[in-house]
């Protein structure tokens, strides 16, 4: 079964509002879990690098206060959307690895209207 | 540094005819490579991995794949193509030092099988 957990797998929302979308590890723990964003037809692009117990380290261009991270314990990193607008609608997916391989939610598949 | 190139945006074969999808990569590291495949709006499953050991690694549905590190190429291929390997492709590179390295990943191939 799967090992990484993403929830919800689609969400609506009105513009100007905030989303909350979960991913858990649920056959191991995860101290270091990923977010990514894939735009149609478009590969996969690393958001942020959701660590354990401390701060989020984002990549270049990601605005850290539009979506922020909590990787409150082993098993839950959070991605929430501030203030989503329609340019936020997109696929998320996370990710986490143990020594062996990376393993994927479900994705989220997220539209703002 | 690491990247990884897909050679092909977009091939089709015919259903039981060879797939071949072409990755090329490059690592400053000894890198573990790893093929994924993604099935409209789903989440990434793992066909195989390299992680230095044998160099020809197979993985599920037929797909295995040939790590050649003279040709820095990480080719995927399946002897004979069904119609439910109709998906997007990627290829992934990542350095082989544990749990926290990110992840590159090639632009992606899809894949389309024709009866």
């Amino acid at each position: 079964g799967a090992v990484v957990s993403q929830h919800p797998s689609r969400v609506i929302c009105k513009s100007g509002t905030s989303v909350k979308i979960e991913c858990r590890s649920l056959d191991f723990q995860a101290t270091t879990m990923f977010w990514y964003r894939q735009f149609p037809k478009k590969s996969l692009m690393l958001m942020a690098t959701s660590n354990e117990g401390s701060k989020a380290t984002y990549e270049q261009g990601v605005e850290k206060d539009k979506f922020l991270i909590n990787h409150a314990s082993l098993t839950l990193s959070t991605l929430t959307v501030t203030s989503a607008h329609p340019e936020d609608s997109s696929f998320y997916i996370c990710s986490a690895r143990d020594q062996y391989q990376a393993f994927f939610g479900q994705g989220t598949r997220l539209t703002v209207v | 540094a690491q990247s990884v190139t897909q050679l092909d945006s977009h091939v089709s074969v015919s259903e039981g005819t060879p797939v071949l999808l072409r990755c090329n990569y490059s690592s400053s590291y000894s890198p573990s490579l790893f093929w994924y495949v993604q099935h409209p709006n789903k989440g990434l499953q793992l066909l195989l991995k390299y992680t230095s050991a044998a160099t020809l690694v197979k993985g599920i549905n037929g797909f295995e794949a040939e790590f050649k590190k003279s040709e820095t190429s990480f080719h995927l291929t399946k002897p004979s193509a069904h119609m439910s390997d109709a998906a997007e492709y990627f290829c992934v590179v990542t350095p082989n030092t544990g749990t926290a390295s990110k992840l590159t990943f090639g632009t992606g191939t899809r894949l389309q099988v024709t009866l």
